[in-house]
């Protein structure tokens, strides 16, 4: 099975900083890879797909890049409704593997 | 609008069964790939299961496999997860998500709580 390695795992930042989680794969994974944003108490939502593509809707300060094994989620502005846990996943059919989250807080 | 609504979950005893539905609605269920995806208290994500438009081709993490059976009624627009023989590490969320294409979930209900405990 593709494991999937998510850092960091917690992240303080503050109002306007740049953020930036990665995520590395145990196998090339090509583009196949997601992001996900999970606020407390409620399901979570896909914001970005095959490695760079925007989610409809999803504000433009989210980016992703990467192929292969690394993947890079940026956030260019943190806005305060961003506080939430962010994971990768990866899907290699028929399995899917998520990151084990970044939480990411305001400082 | 497109929704997921799931139901079912509840405290259920080690080695007990629980059956788990999500109905959808505001599209073509029929068209769809669905999944169960879980997640303990305070823990990560863990995807569960998979199964295709039509039914004929499921998938299960090994962690669940022989013990979970997911379904689908594409006339009732419902998808579903038989759990049988549960443990205690099997209390958590379990959310019903959409596949678009590929392994993007795009679509996810609100989850329903599933506690195994005596």
């Amino acid at each position: 099975d593709i494991q999937m390695t998510q850092s960091p795992s917690s992240l303080s930042a503050s109002v306007g900083d740049r953020v930036t989680i990665t995520c590395q794969a145990s196998q090339d994974i090509s583009n196949y890879l997601n992001w996900y944003q999970q606020k407390p108490g409620k399901a979570p939502k896909l914001l970005i797909y095959d490695a760079s593509n925007l989610e409809t809707g999803v504000p433009s300060r989210f980016s992703g890049s990467g192929s292969g094994t690394d993947f890079t989620f940026t956030i260019s502005s943190l806005q305060p409704e961003d506080i939430a846990t962010y994971y990768c996943q990866q899907y290699d059919n028929p399995s899917i593997t998520f990151g084990q989250g970044t939480r990411l807080e305001i400082k | 609008e497109v929704q997921l609504v799931e139901s079912g979950g509840g405290l259920v005893q080690p080695g007990g069964s629980l059956r788990l539905s999500c109905a959808a609605s505001g599209f073509t269920f029929s068209s769809y790939e669905m999944n169960w995806v879980r997640q303990a208290p305070g823990k990560g994500l863990e995807w569960v299961s998979y199964i295709s438009s039509s039914g004929s081709t499921i998938y299960y993490a090994d962690s669940v496999k022989g013990r979970f059976t997911i379904s689908r009624d594409n006339a009732k627009n419902s998808l579903y997860l038989q759990m049988n023989s549960l443990r205690a590490e099997d209390t958590a969320v379990y959310y019903c998500a959409r596949t678009s294409y590929g392994g993007n979930l795009d679509y996810w209900g609100q989850g329903t709580l599933v506690t195994v405990s005596s």
